[in-house]
């Protein structure tokens, strides 16, 4: 079964550093692109990255360009997303999710999704 | 930078059509994908490249494209159907979500 499973739910102050991860199994990881979503509480969905683990080719929305980084370890079958400095207005659920196809366009539809790590930031 | 406008909501009584769109500038020069999400759960792909279905989609749910605007239509709507629909298009280097519509099916 082709699946993403990421990481627990992380509750943080302002300032603290997080790094989240996303396995993916079932599937020749190192030949799909897997993206970020975010989704604020009550809000819509986001488009904030995307990587290619097999060489790691990282492109960021515009909107997430130098607020997140996104990596990816291909040995373990995981890509990551972090901050180095979270704010208050980070609080929100983050997806991973793999496209349909191994193609290299970087605007294919995403099938597969994961479960969501809900990330708290307070005080 | 570009946008992808959809309507806050939508509201049918069960069996009846439910339309949905999304428009935008893009939409004439890149494929449309729609996205299902109901409460607590992640999205799911309901339709790709503008009109394809995905597979285990029921055939009540069916996509088209005219100029800048992308449509989603449910036909013979179900309780079921009740959730959020986003939109996503865009090119390579920036794929944008549009803001979602909430359907409810009264």
């Amino acid at each position: 079964e082709v699946q993403l499973v990421q990481s627990g739910a992380e509750v943080k102050k302002p300032g603290e550093s997080l790094k989240i991860s996303c396995k993916g199994s079932g599937y020749s990881f190192t030949s799909y692109w897997i993206g970020w979503v975010r989704q604020m509480p009550g809000k819509g969905l986001e488009w904030m990255g995307i990587i290619y683990p097999g060489d790691s080719d990282t492109r960021y929305s515009p909107s997430f360009q130098g607020q997140v980084t996104i990596s990816a370890d291909k040995s373990i079958s995981t890509a990551y997303l972090q901050w180095s400095s979270l704010k208050a207005s980070d609080t929100a659920m983050y997806y991973c999710a793999r496209p349909l196809t191994p193609s290299r366009r970087r605007n294919d539809a995403f099938d597969i999704w994961g479960q969501g790590t809900m990330v708290t930031v307070s005080s | 930078s570009y946008e992808l406008t959809q309507l806050p909501s939508v509201s049918v009584s069960p069996g009846q059509t439910a339309r949905i769109t999304c428009s935008g500038d893009v939409l004439g020069e890149n494929y449309a994908d729609w996205y299902q999400q109901k409460p607590g759960q992640a999205p799911e792909l309901v339709i790709y490249e503008d009109s394809e279905r995905y597979p285990g989609i029921p055939e009540r749910f069916s996509g088209s494209t005219s100029g800048n605007t992308t449509t989603l239509t449910i036909s013979r709507v179900l309780t079921e159907d009740e959730a959020d629909y986003y939109c996503l298009s865009g090119d390579e280097d920036n794929p944008l979500f549009g803001g979602g519509t909430k359907l409810t099916v009264l």
